[in-house]
């Protein structure tokens, strides 16, 4: 079964920084995209960033381009979002999204998320 | 950046109505559209990528078509289960977009 757990998340002054993370099993997870897609609460969903199986290429949004930086270590199976310079409106639940294969598109599996506040 | 825009925001149906949800883009995405639901609390869930191809686990009551610009998600037979919100997401090019939300509540 395929499992994403983020962590890290929590309450963060603005202008500070903070690094979230994501723990995969029940795949082999150097084979796979990954993907980091935001929601405010009560509010829609913003994909964030996006990295390559091998982490050759990497996207980011716009609203986080410069200050968000993604990475993965694939023998550890885990995702990483380091966030700089943290904005009010980068509050949100921060969701690990699984791609369908080496280089993304969709999100097939998701994890259950981890609060980041900014205030 | 690709627009998505879903109609209607919110739709009212009973246990057994057919659900119409429409999502249409601002560009050209070819068959690169997926549907998701999300119930509240919970993490979104892939229903249907390519347009038309149903996860699998997905029940059959949902499909989805269209091409181009203008895509649509029906639930042919409304279950309980099914209430929640659905959102449509653009991955012909980044930065990937989602549409607004459509929320399907008890009428």
């Amino acid at each position: 079964e395929v499992q994403l757990v983020e962590s890290g998340g929590g309450l963060v002054q603005p202008g500070k920084s903070l690094k979230i993370s994501c723990v995969a099993s029940g795949f082999t997870f150097d084979h796979y995209a990954m993907n980091w897609v935001r929601q405010v609460p009560g509010k829609g969903l913003e994909w964030v960033s996006g990295i390559t199986w091998n982490s050759n290429n990497v996207d980011y949004a716009d609203s986080v381009k410069g200050r968000f930086t993604i990475s993965r270590d694939n023998a550890q199976r885990m995702l990483y979002l380091q966030m700089n310079s943290l904005r009010i409106e980068d509050t949100a639940f921060y969701y690990c999204a699984k791609g369908p294969d080496a280089t993304g598109d969709y999100f097939d599996h998701w994890g259950q998320g981890t609060l980041v506040t900014v205030s | 950046d690709i627009q998505m825009t879903q109609s209607p925001s919110s739709v009212s149906a009973s246990v057994g109505d057919r659900v119409t949800i429409t999502c249409r883009a601002s560009q050209n995405l070819n068959n690169w559209l997926a549907w998701y639901q999300q119930k509240p609390g919970k993490a979104p869930k892939l229903l249907i990528y390519a347009a038309s191809t149903l996860q699998s686990g997905v029940p059959s009551r949902f499909s989805g078509s269209g091409y181009g610009t203008e895509f649509t998600l029906i639930i042919s037979s409304l279950q309980p289960e099914d209430f929640a919100t659905y959102y449509c997401q653009q991955a012909n090019a980044f930065p990937y977009t989602f549409g607004q939300g459509t929320k399907v509540d008890i009428k």
